[in-house]
């Protein structure tokens, strides 16, 4: 799986947009981008994934280069629920062998939402 | 509709005692996962499973055993518990053709 970089820190006033960048310079055609987060003390949370074309749910819109080679995260109006540790993620979908459903959970970006 | 629910929440274990974590997942998911999380480290995959009655390692199977009798059920245990398994454990599940995991809250383990 593809190796992504993210800001370690960034920080949001309540109610604006929360924009997360990543890095992934070498992402493969076949490989997606994951967006997990972690809020203190509970379990990694999905958020949105997607190949090549932008993707939006009810939680975040997922913006990725045409080249692919990074994405952004959006949160549209942030919380202060939202404070998190955000994890970008590339990886194969439908991986086998002994990669078979690993996810790579590198250092992350904490994202602090102020009042 | 629970997701993925995970027991006990915490423990506190004296070295060499045995355990046994319990994850159950009521999304009729095909895939299990177990990871652990250290501070520093992220998420380093234990064991996982692909289906009802099969069982595989991940990076760090060492010191852990696993089973999957049922399909909502991934178990796993430590048979002698040591200092350097203190962590905090994750449960995960995925859908056999997605690969979006769904977590659980989690299981802090101390082991004295």
């Amino acid at each position: 799986d593809a190796k992504t970089t993210q800001p370690p820190s960034m920080d949001c006033a309540e109610g604006r947009a929360a924009n997360l960048p990543c890095n992934h310079s070498t992402i493969s055609g076949n490989e997606y981008v994951y967006w997990y987060r972690q809020i203190h003390s509970q379990g990694p949370q999905y958020i949105i994934h997607g190949l090549k074309n932008n993707e939006t749910n009810e939680m975040a819109s997922l913006i990725i280069t045409e080249d692919r080679k990074s994405s952004t995260l959006i949160l549209p109006h942030a919380t202060l629920r939202d404070t998190a540790v955000y994890y970008c993620i590339v990886r194969v979908a439908n991986a086998g062998g002994t990669s078979y459903g690993k996810l790579t959970f590198g250092q992350g970006t904490i994202l602090t939402v102020h009042p | 509709n629970a997701g993925v629910t995970q027991t006990p929440k915490f423990r506190v274990l004296k070295t060499g005692q045995s355990m046994t974590l319990l994850c159950a997942q009521d999304m009729n998911h095909e895939y299990m996962y177990w990871y652990r999380q250290d501070p520093g480290m992220g998420l380093r995959l234990i064991h996982y499973s692909v289906g009802e009655g099969t069982t595989a390692k991940g990076e760090v199977p060492d010191g852990y055993n696993v089973s999957r009798l049922k399909k909502q059920n991934f178990l796993l245990g430590l048979e002698s518990a040591a200092p350097s398994q203190t962590s905090v454990y994750f449960c995960a599940s995925s859908v056999g053709h997605e690969e979006t995991q769904y977590f659980g809250p989690g299981t802090r383990l101390l082991v004295l």
